[in-house]
C-alpha cells in the first residue's frame, strides 16, 4: 500500500508569492491533516479535511488555506508568503477520527 | 500551541542501552501517539495507547500512560545506531476539538545512539 505523498519536496519562494502544496493519503484514507514545522515553534497544527469539509483549524491567519478533493487529495495554499513562513510542512492521514496518522515526507519550503 | 513538555530535550546513550523519554501534557486526551522523525524529514508513526490502557508493547518499544500524572513514557530496549532521531508525543483530544483529528505534539527528545 502507498504511502502519503507529498509533493514537492522542496521549494524555494520570494516574499509576496503564493505557493501550493498538494497531498495525496493513503488509499482509503478520508481524513487529512496539514501541520507546519518550524525550529522555534515546533509541530504546530494547521487544519484537518474530512470528506472534502474542514473540520477543525489551527490558529493560522488567513493566508494559510486548503481544500480537499473528492478523491481525499488536499492541497494546502499560502498567500503573500513571509519569511517566517519557511518551514516543513507536513501532511497526515488517518482513516477515520482517534486513529493513527501516517505522515508524509514533508515539504520543504523556504521564502528568501 | 505545544501540548506539553518532552523531557529530556537530548539524550545520547550506547548502542544496546535502553532509551527512556518522557512526555506531559495539559489537557484531557482520547489518545497519545509516539513519532519518530528522522533528520527533518517525515514522522513515522511508533505506536498508540488509549486514554484507558496503561501498558502499551510493540517490539522493542514499551509505551506507558498515566492519566492522573498527564504523562507518558517511551522505552526504547536495546537501543541500535538505526534509533537515533527525534522523538515525539501527539495527543489527540478528539471531544475537547469537537470533532476531528487534531495532534498537539510535544517538544520532541532527540536520541543518539553511540556505537
Amino acid at each position: 500500500k502507498a504511502g502519503v505523498t507529498q509533493t514537492p519536496r522542496y521549494l524555494i519562494k520570494t516574499r509576496g508569492q503564493q505557493v501550493t502544496l498538494s497531498c495525496s493519503p493513503i488509499s482509503g484514507h478520508r481524513s487529512v491533516s496539514w501541520y507546519q514545522q518550524t525550529p522555534g515553534q515546533g509541530l504546530q497544527f494547521l487544519f484537518e479535511y474530512f470528506s472534502e469539509t474542514q473540520r477543525n483549524k489551527g490558529n493560522f491567519p488567513g493566508r494559510f488555506s486548503g481544500r480537499q478533493f473528492s478523491n481525499s487529495r488536499s492541497e494546502m495554499n499560502v498567500s503573500t508568503l513571509e519569511l517566517g513562513d519557511s518551514a516543513l510542512y507536513l501532511c497526515a492521514s488517518s482513516l477515520g477520527t482517534i486513529t493513527e496518522a501516517f505522515f508524509g515526507q514533508g515539504t520543504r519550503l523556504t521564502v528568501v | 500551541s505545544q501540548q506539553g513538555e518532552e523531557d529530556p530535550q537530548a539524550l545520547s546513550i550506547q548502542e544496546g542501552e535502553n532509551a527512556t523519554m518522557n512526555c506531559s501534557y495539559k489537557t484531557s486526551i482520547n489518545n497519545l501517539q509516539w513519532y519518530r522523525q528522522n533528520s527533518g524529514r517525515g514522522l513515522v508513526h511508533l505506536i498508540l495507547i488509549r486514554s484507558n490502557e496503561r501498558e502499551k508493547h510493540s517490539g522493542r518499544l514499551r509505551v506507558t500512560l498515566d492519566t492522573s500524572k498527564k504523562s507518558s513514557s517511551l522505552l526504547i530496549t536495546a537501543s541500535r545506531a538505526a534509533d537515533t532521531a527525534s522523538y515525539f508525543c501527539a495527543t489527540d483530544s478528539y471531544i475537547l476539538t469537537g470533532g476531528g483529528n487534531k495532534l498537539t505534539f510535544g517538544t520532541g527528545t532527540q536520541l543518539k545512539v553511540e556505537l
